[in-house]
């Protein structure tokens, strides 16, 4: 499969915990995204990384989320200090440099905070 | 980028007819707008997209308008199936040419 792959799909946690997903993209894709998703509502942007440098965090980006691209390949997303208003869909995509240029998403990880 | 609106919320229609959901933008320098297809627990799945420097662009039976001038842009479906069953989002980049903003999206129903 090549395309954009998360790991894992599903992860229930307690609030307070902390939580890292994992996203490796299309393979010659640069650029990476992380979106959230709530029910009923369409993907919201949460930062983006051109290869290893991240380049933009939206302001639902807390100082509890932290993301990271280290080889510009895969990334993760850490979330610290959970709470039951993080739980969501955490979407991933990619996409060629430049553009605006077409994003494919992965499968996502969908958080529980109970 | 800033906001879209997305009507309707829901759609429901009889195979074979047509379907149209149109999308409005607020951001003069919009110049990407995709469309996701999402069916429940499933990844959003480009569908078609258009640039600013087009007016119409069509994939089978599949097809996308933008009217630059009153900053709204609609997708098209013909001959409507039940697998196109399914909640559509429509987005736009802005003036970035990275980040989208999402409507709320639709769900489409359709009726066999």
């Amino acid at each position: 499969d090549t395309g954009v792959s998360q790991d894992p799909r599903h992860k229930i946690t307690k609030r307070g915990q902390n939580v890292t997903f994992r996203c490796d993209p299309i393979s010659e894709h640069n650029r990476l995204y992380w979106y959230r998703q709530t029910l009923g509502q369409g993907p919201e942007f949460l930062t983006y990384f051109q290869n290893e440098a991240q380049l933009e965090k939206s302001r639902l980006l807390s100082d509890r989320f932290s993301a990271e691209r280290p080889k510009g390949s895969f990334s993760t997303l850490e979330i610290q200090r959970t709470e039951q208003g993080d739980s969501a869909m955490y979407l991933c995509a990619s996409s060629l440099d430049g553009g605006p240029y077409e994003q494919y998403f992965g499968p996502g990880t969908r958080l529980t905070v109970t | 980028g800033e906001n879209v609106e997305q009507h309707p919320s829901t759609l429901s229609v009889q195979e074979g007819d047509s379907a149209v959901i149109k999308c409005t933008y607020s951001d003069s320098a919009s110049n990407y707008f995709p469309w996701y297809k999402q069916e429940l627990g499933k990844r959003p799945q480009l569908i078609i997209d258009i640039r600013s420097n087009v007016g119409e662009k069509k994939d089978q039976r599949i097809a996308v308008t933008l009217n630059k001038t009153a900053k709204h842009f609609s997708l098209h479906i013909t001959e409507t199936q039940p697998e196109d069953s399914a909640v559509y989002f429509c987005a736009d980049s802005g003036g970035s040419n990275y980040k989208l903003t999402f409507g709320k999206g639709t769900l489409l129903t359709v009726n066999p």
